[in-house]
């Protein structure tokens, strides 16, 4: 099962590039590595989604190396409104349904 | 686009009371999920269902049911409600064609006391 770890918690200031690392040791063959963010009192909300390699967005990057062990949330020049709890999933209904598992997640703090 | 929708969003139950918490989605997506979220532990799948009247159990199913005869709706039952099961549920679906892309509700929040 492609369990994930991640930081507990990560503090950065208004404007910084904030790096969240995820590792997924036993990611399978046919595993997506999505990331997801929530806010409090809220469900959470899709960011970004990779297989391999380097995947961007209009709101994120994610780098994966040709492992495919862990990922890289990369977000550029944060704002006090990216204060929110990051998740990485690693996983494919194609692979098990019940094998999508969330983990702990990341609480990202921006301080002005 | 009304999406997933979740009923009550906010409910106090008493011990070994049966509650109901109602899932509804609009996309006609293929699987629906049940996960509860509790601090410490994130985000636990309880149940999931990859199609009417098909459903598994997740990582923490003990004290649940759930049922699906139409697509649209994934209700999730606490049999004899107890105060461990005091957390945020959350539903959510993917649609099982194209994508892995996981939609949330906003979420009930339920106390046991």
């Amino acid at each position: 099962l492609a369990k994930t770890t991640q930081p507990i918690s990560m503090d950065s200031y208004e404007g910084q590039e904030v790096n969240i690392t995820c590792s997924h040791n036993n990611i399978a063959t046919n595993d997506y590595i999505t990331w997801y963010q929530q806010f409090p009192s809220q469900g959470p909300r899709f960011i970004i989604q990779g297989y391999k390699t380097k995947v961007t967005n209009e709101v994120a990057s994610l780098f994966i190396p040709a492992d495919r062990k862990s990922s890289t949330l990369s977000l550029p020049r944060v704002s006090l409104s990216d204060t929110a709890v990051y998740y990485c999933l690693v996983g494919s209904h194609q692979t098990g349904a019940n094998n999508l598992f969330f983990g702990t997640g990341t609480r990202l703090t921006v301080i002005p | 686009d009304a999406g997933i929708t979740q009923s009550p969003r906010y409910k106090i139950t008493e011990t070994g009371r049966q509650v109901t918490l109602m899932c509804h989605q609009t996309w006609s997506h293929s699987y629906m999920f049940w996960y509860r979220q509790d601090l410490g532990h994130g985000l636990r799948l309880i149940y999931y269902s990859a199609a009417a009247d098909i459903t598994d159990k997740g990582e923490v199913p003990d004290g649940y049911v759930v049922s699906r005869s139409k697509t649209e709706n994934f209700p999730l039952t606490l049999e004899s409600a107890t105060r461990s099961q005091t957390s945020v549920y959350f539903c959510a679906s993917i649609p099982g064609q194209g994508g892995d892309t996981i939609y949330f509700g906003e979420g009930s929040w339920l106390t046991v006391v």
